[in-house]
Order: structure tokens, then C-alpha cells, then sequence
């Protein structure tokens, strides 16, 4: 069975501050990760993915993520937080064999300060 | 392009009635998801449709769930006898080749009183 945790409901980072959202997996042979973003009131939109290659993969509006399959992790970063970042973020996570169905997390609420 | 669409964006019903939920994934995309989201949680998956195969039907909470498929096209979620706990919201979710991420609709808000 597939699994993604996202230990920390909320994150709180001042706006120019780097930024991390946390993200762990457990799946069956080699993952797809996937991270998406859910505005208020809105579907969710898909950030980056990492499939193979580079493990640090660059997405939308400045985010990247870095595989790391010691630690079965896909955090999400940014350099630098601005306010319009603050939404529900969702980390997804298949196998690359077998199952098309992603497990999704929790998902984790950043709050960007000014 | 067009991305994906769902219709109505809000439901309110009555419990007990049956509720209809439909969904426009993109164009030319095979793989088709519903999921559902309660208030303030993650995602659920409810079915998968993979072109012209069997869906895999194993998240549907109950017999009153169930969903249909035309094709590669339009997907249809119904709801029957809904109860108080079907309140969520509903979204839609339609990936093209290679099955890597999913583009989602806007959701259907349904509220059953």
C-alpha cells in the first residue's frame, strides 16, 4: 500500500523568508511525486512532479522540491515567500509501476506573513 | 485550452434525494478521477476511469455511489438517497498520456440539508 505524510497541518513563514513544506512517502518500487497547490474556493492546481532524473525539480511560481529516496521525502521550498502563496498544499505520491490512483496527504496550510 | 469543468458548482438537496454531478475533462485526456473533500481534510478517492476499461470502483463509500463514463469523454457521479454525511465537496480530476499529474475541475459543492 502507498502512503504520504505531511507532518505539520500549518506552516507560518514570514513573506522574503525561505519557505518548507514537508513531505514523506511510502510506495512499492519507484515513486511519482507529485505537489499541488489549492487556492480558496478552487480545484487544485498541479505545482511540479518528480518521475526520474534530477532529484531537485523546479515547478510553477518558483517552487521546487527535492527527491530523496534515502529518506523517502519530496519536500516542497522557496526562496523567497510572498503572501500570494498562502493556500492548501497537497503532496501525491504512485507507484511507477502498477497503480495509476495517487495517495494524496493531508495536505498542509501555509500562512505567508507580511 | 479549455481545462476542466464541473457542473453545478453548488448542490443543495434534501436528504434523501438523488443528486447528479457531472464532469468535462479535457480534451483528449483517457484518464479520468473523482475524488471527494470534506471540510478542512485531504483528498478521497472515489473512481478511476482508464479509457474503455472496467473503472476501478474501489473508493465509492457505499451502493448509493456510482458513476459512468461515456466514452473519453463526459463522467457523471450520482448520488442516491443522499445523507448528511455526502456533504463535501466534489472535485474531478483528468490526466492525458502518461498518466503523470492530474488537472482538476473547480469542484461541486454539495450541501445536503
Amino acid at each position: 500500500a502507498q502512503s504520504v505524510a505531511q507532518p505539520e497541518d500549518q506552516v507560518n513563514v514570514a513573506e522574503g523568508n525561505p519557505l518548507t513544506v514537508k513531505c514523506t512517502y511510502s510506495v512499492s518500487g519507484n515513486p511519482y511525486l507529485f505537489w499541488y497547490v489549492q487556492y480558496p474556493n478552487r480545484g487544485l492546481q498541479f505545482l511540479l512532479k518528480y518521475i526520474t532524473g534530477d532529484n531537485l525539480v523546479k515547478g510553477s511560481y518558483g517552487f521546487e522540491a527535492e527527491f530523496n529516496k534515502s529518506q523517502t521525502s519530496f519536500h516542497l521550498k522557496k526562496p523567497s515567500a510572498l503572501v500570494s502563496d498562502s493556500a492548501l498544499y497537497f503532496c501525491a505520491v504512485r507507484p511507477s509501476g502498477g497503480s495509476y490512483i495517487p495517495t494524496f496527504g493531508r495536505g498542509t496550510s501555509l500562512i505567508v506573513h507580511p | 485550452g479549455a481545462g476542466v469543468s464541473q457542473s453545478p458548482s453548488n448542490k443543495v438537496t434534501e436528504k434523501g434525494k438523488d443528486v447528479e454531478l457531472r464532469c468535462d475533462p479535457i480534451s483528449g485526456h483517457t484518464a479520468l478521477y473523482w475524488y471527494r473533500q470534506r471540510l478542512g481534510q485531504g483528498l478521497e478517492f472515489l473512481i478511476y476511469f482508464q479509457g474503455n476499461s472496467a473503472p476501478d470502483k474501489s473508493g465509492l463509500p457505499s451502493d448509493r455511489f456510482s458513476a459512468e463514463r461515456t466514452g473519453e469523454s463526459v463522467s457523471t457521479l450520482t448520488i442516491q438517497r443522499t445523507q448528511q454525511e455526502d456533504s463535501a465537496v466534489y472535485l474531478c480530476a483528468s490526466s492525458g498520456a502518461g498518466y503523470y499529474e492530474q488537472y482538476f475541475g473547480p469542484g461541486t459543492r454539495l450541501t445536503v440539508t
